[in-house]
């Protein structure tokens, strides 16, 4: 059975750095062909890809956010950690990790995700 | 501004079909598979469609999916309230920018 659970700071200040962990069971990230991919989805909006590392440790960011974005994994822990620097506002969103099979096939399993708000 | 365009809603009457389309390019849907995922509200996105057409175990014959070319569609028959929900495609995009990209969503209203 898989599952995916994000766990993090429900209140960022805007200018500092949001740390998400994802922990994760059912997998293994070590195991060729799964990825573990970070989403988010601003309240009424559509969702937004943000980054992706899969099991041979290639990473990929979205072009407009790769330069705050920073993604790693521990595969003995069962757990990928994205971080997010300079938070604002605007990135006020519900955060989702999920697991990808094979870069492009599906997103088959979410987790519940976590409110991050960014207010001072 | 979403990669993928998706109508931003649809509506029909229960136990009528509805169809979502979503439009791309040669770097995303012409080249790579497409994926669908229903949002209830409050809720996290579920995979509804994969590989195109495929439907995932638990997933009724209701819903369907397609491409052709760089266009994917999917398509609910027999509509129930239950179906109320915003609808997303996805893909993985082949260009040098590469990564996931999901359409705008669709919220299916069942009238």
């Amino acid at each position: 059975q898989v599952t995916l659970r994000e766990s993090g700071p429900a209140l960022v200040k805007p200018t500092q750095t949001l740390t998400l962990t994802c922990t994760f069971s059912g997998f293994s990230l070590s195991t060729s062909g799964m990825c573990v991919s970070w989403i988010r989805q601003p309240p009424g909006k559509a969702l937004e890809w943000l980054a992706l590392i899969d099991w041979d440790d290639d990473k990929y960011y979205s072009t407009s956010l790769k330069t705050r974005l920073t993604i790693s994994k521990d595969t003995s822990k069962n757990q990928v950690v994205l971080t997010m620097t300079n938070m604002d506002p605007v990135d006020t969103a519900t955060y989702y990790c999920a697991r990808i099979l094979s870069y492009g096939d599906r997103i088959d399993y979410w987790g519940q995700g976590t409110l991050v708000t960014v207010s001072s | 501004q979403s990669v993928l365009t998706q109508p931003p809603s649809v509506s029909a009457a229960p136990g009528q079909k509805v169809t979502i389309s979503c439009s791309g390019s040669s770097s995303n849907i012409g080249n790579n598979y497409v994926s669908w995922y229903q949002q209830l509200p409050g809720t996290a996105p579920k995979l509804l469609i994969y590989e195109n057409n495929k439907r995932p175990s638990g997933i009724p014959d209701r819903f369907s999916g397609s491409k052709s070319g760089t266009s994917a569609t999917l398509g609910i028959t027999g509509l129930q309230t239950g179906d109320e929900a915003d609808y997303y495609c996805g893909t993985w995009d082949s260009s040098l920018s590469a990564g996931w990209v999901f359409g705008g969503g669709t919220k299916l209203t069942v009238l």
